[in-house]
């Protein structure tokens, strides 16, 4: 079945950089973009960036500009997604999500979700 | 780019409707159809309920609707369940942004 597969919780120091893992399974991974949305404890969802698998273009959202980096693997169907000088805030638990699709038409929606890897950022 | 509005919780009996708003701009939501409509359940990963304003992906029950009035679109639950109670965000596409998500509503089946 389709699913994507996240890294496990991590828990990193105020300044360090984490890197979190998206495998997906069960469609042709260069065949949708793969998006990252976030989620801070008991607040709402936030879009961070999307990557098109096919060729690697990116696309930012302009708060994390410059800390964050978003890459694939497609010999292996992973999205990945670099966030550097972790501050406190940044806690919270990031999604990766397929970007639907059908016929080739773009739903501007995200149909398949991972299950969501927790960032701890404490010192 | 600030987050699209949404009231903070809505409330229905067993089989009766609830409809939750989300109320944008004229540069998101009052120029794209591209808003969709998430449910999370604590713990859980959002899923994709509604798509282009009021298109449902296989497998939702045709008991989720959308729809679309100047900048404000709405999810309308009928026949509510309990399975229904979860937190329902929006999100619409703002091109440069390029998507942004509404605060979030908690619907509570009484």
């Amino acid at each position: 079945q389709v699913q994507l597969v996240q890294s496990g919780a991590d828990v990193k120091k105020p300044g360090a950089s984490v890197k979190v893992s998206c495998t997906a399974s069960g469609y042709t991974f260069t065949g949708y973009y793969m998006h990252w949305v976030r989620q801070t404890p008991g607040q709402g969802l936030e879009w961070m960036a999307w990557i098109n698998p096919n060729g690697g273009g990116t696309k930012y959202a302009q708060k994390f500009q410059g800390r964050i980096t978003v890459t694939r693997d497609t010999s292996i169907t992973t999205a990945y997604m670099e966030l550097s000088g972790l501050r406190s805030d940044d806690t919270a638990v990031y999604f990766c999500a397929r970007e639907g699709d059908s016929g080739g038409t773009d739903w501007y929606a995200f149909d398949i979700w991972g299950q969501g890897t927790m960032l701890t950022v404490s010192s | 780019q600030s987050a699209l509005t949404q009231p903070p919780s809505a409330s229905g009996s067993p089989g009766q409707s609830v409809t939750i708003s989300c109320t944008g701009t004229s540069s998101d939501v009052g120029v794209y159809n591209h808003v969709s409509w998430y449910q999370q359940h604590p713990g859980k990963a959002p899923k994709l309920m509604i798509y282009e304003v009021s298109k449902r992906p296989s497998g939702v029950p045709d008991r989720f609707s959308g729809s679309k009035s100047g900048n404000t679109v709405s999810l309308t639950v009928s026949g509510l369940q309990a399975e229904d109670e979860a937190d329902y965000y929006c999100c619409s596409y703002v091109g440069t942004t390029p998507y942004v998500f509404g605060t979030g509503t908690t619907v509570t089946v009484l």
